[in-house]
Order: structure tokens, then C-alpha cells, then sequence
């Protein structure tokens, strides 16, 4: 089965790190790129991070760069976002999401989302 | 940054009615890079259109897409019970944020 299974995700204090997982199958991973978008409850959709096929570029929002740094392991068929010095503003449904293309294509394949709640 | 508008926030309809909702970019995007988005209650976004005006895999042909430059359209021709959810255009330039609009709620 075609699917991404995000995890990784809870509650943590503000100034704290977590990292995400996503875990890919069903399809040949390496050839696309990935991207991680997220949604604070209730809102709309915001685009975080972005990686390449083969991990030769990666790209931030301006919200988070600095903060997040993404990965991806092709070996493992699997994509990460580390985050760092978390902010309330950070508290979201954080989405993994295929590329279309090796780059730069519309995202075609989501999960289901993991949530990142950060709060004192 | 590409700022997307989306009209109108809510689209009051009926089953088997047509639906026409708007997504403005605040500069001319090629398009090739602009997509339109389903999100129904509780679920992940699910691809309809890319390039403006091509449907994804598994889209039924009552969804279209059309536009260029600034102004892009998707079109419902007929909704059906189950197109009741929210919509969200989004560009794809290479250069990020690969930005959303805010949404476009279509409620019966």
C-alpha cells in the first residue's frame, strides 16, 4: 500500500526540541522529493521544509528557518524534521507530503499527520 | 513571498449545484506551478488539480481548473454530497515558500 506514517509528534515546553518521523512505503522513495507542512488547529495549511530526492537541497519557511533542520534517509525510506527552540506558534498537525516529481511538483501522497502541541 | 487570496471564505450551495471558487497570487505565476487542494473534516489534503488546469490521478472530470498570470479558478461542475469540504489553491515556484491561499470552505 501506497502510504506515509508520520510519528514523533506530543507536548513540550517552549524552548524544547522534537523530532519527527516519517516513514514511507509502497513506493520508490528516492525518486521524489518531500516536504513537511503544517496546520495549527482550526487554521489553514503552511508549508514548512522541503528536501529533494536526494537530499541536495533542502528549503525552510521563514518561520522556521534556523530552528528546523530536515532529512531524509533513502536507505530507510524514511523523512525527518528536527525542531528546535519550539515556539507556542509551532503547536500543529505536522503533515509529511510526496512530491510529485524528484523537485519541485505538487504534493500528491500525504499522512494522516502528527500533532505538535507547545505549551508552558 | 507569492501571497495567494482565496474568494469567497465560504461557498453556501447545493448538491448538484456549480461551484466557483478563486485563488488571486499577488504576482504572475507560471502556471505550472499552481494546484488546488481538497481537505474534507478531519482528513489530510488530497491533490485535485497541478499545473493549473490538470487533474490529478482518481479526480472525477467535474473538477476542472483554469487560469493564468494572477487569476485561477477551479470549477465543481455538479457538486456531489461528498464534495462538501475545504479548498486551498497553493503555488510551487521553485524559489520558497511554497505558499497556500486560506482556504475556501464550500458547505452545503
Amino acid at each position: 500500500e501506497v502510504q506515509l506514517v508520520e510519528s514523533g509528534g506530543g507536548s513540550v515546553q517552549p524552548g524544547r526540541s522534537l523530532r519527527l518521523s516519517c516513514a514511507a512505503s509502497g513506493f520508490t522513495f528516492d525518486d521524489y522529493a518531500m516536504h513537511w507542512v503544517r496546520q495549527p488547529p482550526g487554521k489553514g495549511l503552511e508549508w514548512v521544509s522541503g528536501i529533494s530526492w536526494n537530499s541536495g537541497i533542502a528549503t525552510y519557511a521563514d518561520s522556521v528557518k534556523g530552528r528546523f533542520t530536515i532529512s531524509r534517509d533513502n536507505a530507510k525510506n524514511s523523512l525527518y524534521l528536527q525542531m528546535n527552540s519550539l515556539r507556542p506558534e509551532d503547536t500543529a498537525l505536522y503533515y509529511c507530503a510526496k512530491d510529485l516529481y524528484y523537485n519541485n511538483g505538487p504534493f500528491d501522497l500525504w499522512g494522516q499527520g502528527t500533532l505538535v502541541t507547545v505549551s508552558s | 513571498e507569492i501571497v495567494l487570496t482565496q474568494s469567497p471564505g465560504t461557498l453556501s450551495l447545493s448538491p448538484g449545484e456549480r461551484a466557483t471558487l478563486s485563488c488571486r497570487a499577488s504576482q504572475s505565476i507560471d502556471s505550472s506551478f499552481l494546484a488546488w487542494y481538497q481537505q474534507k473534516h478531519g482528513q489530510a489534503p488530497r491533490l485535485l488539480i497541478y499545473g493549473a488546469s490538470n487533474r490529478a490521478t482518481g479526480i472525477p472530470d467535474r473538477f476542472s481548473g483554469s487560469g493564468s498570470g494572477t487569476d485561477f479558478t477551479l470549477t465543481i461542475s455538479r457538486l456531489e454530497p461528498e464534495d462538501f469540504a475545504v479548498y486551498y489553491c497553493q503555488q510551487y515556484v521553485s524559489i520558497p515558500p511554497k505558499t497556500f491561499g486560506g482556504g475556501t470552505k464550500v458547505e452545503i
